[in-house]
């Protein structure tokens, strides 16, 4: 398995809902990534896990809450967006001492 | 801090024509550099990747890219593209190896023309 899955693909939520993002890799790679990309925009990083701990914020606003139970599995929860957080989340992971990502398809997110 | 630099926001060609890419890092150490293509509504899909040795390092999809430590330039090359090319390309380096952050650069939009 050499892939980065991600779900749900598309996703509409009102400014009062909570959803989650959900993440998936089963290569071994120790270090997960969330990144926010908005259109014509290159990817912002957003969180880091490294060995399941929160490495990075990139001081994402806590409407954004990251976790990671296990080794290959990554969440985003999301709770009170505003439209403008209206993107495509991009998860990757990568292997500990082995430079470069592998990216997931993303989750078009769509906040009303 | 390091940077990477996308000279051409967009870059149109004919098809079966070459293309060049041009990317151009900031650095004052060992660096890690990659090629990232992403087609409409997906993720990015690595092109190719240069960690050390060779500096001419071949990709997917018949793309190849030079490493030019003098220069600090990573360009990516096609001698001949196809209508499927039609993508966004980011240039990207980090210089670690464990979690990372990645740099990327602003991207480049290649559009092929029949």
């Amino acid at each position: 398995d050499t892939e980065v899955t991600q779900t749900p693909k598309h996703l509409v939520m009102g400014m009062t809902n909570k959803k989650s993002l959900k993440c998936e890799q089963h290569m071994g790679h120790r270090a997960m990534y969330w990144y926010k990309q908005k259109a014509k925009k290159p990817p912002e990083l957003m969180f880091v896990y490294s060995y399941e701990k929160l490495s990075i914020n990139e001081s994402v606003p806590s409407r954004f809450s990251p976790e990671c139970p296990n080794s290959s599995l990554l969440n985003l929860h999301l709770h009170a967006l505003q439209p403008e957080d209206s993107a495509l989340y991009l998860c990757a992971s990568s292997h500990p001492g082995v430079p470069g990502y592998t990216f997931g398809s993303g989750t078009r997110l769509t906040v009303v | 801090a390091q940077s990477v630099t996308q000279l051409d926001s967009q870059v149109p060609v004919f098809e079966e024509a070459p293309v060049e890419l041009r990317c151009n890092y900031s650095s004052s150490v060992s660096v890690y550099l990659f090629w990232y293509v992403q087609y409409p509504n997906q993720g990015l899909q690595l092109l190719l990747k240069y960690l050390s040795g060779s500096t001419l390092v071949k990709g997917i999809n018949g793309f190849e890219a030079e490493f030019n430590k003098s220069q600090t330039s990573f360009h990516l090359r096609k001698p001949s593209v196809h209508i499927s090319d039609t993508a966004e390309y980011f240039c990207a380096g980090t210089r670690y190896q464990g979690a990372q952050k990645l740099v990327f650069g602003q991207g480049t939009r290649l559009t092929i023309n029949p």
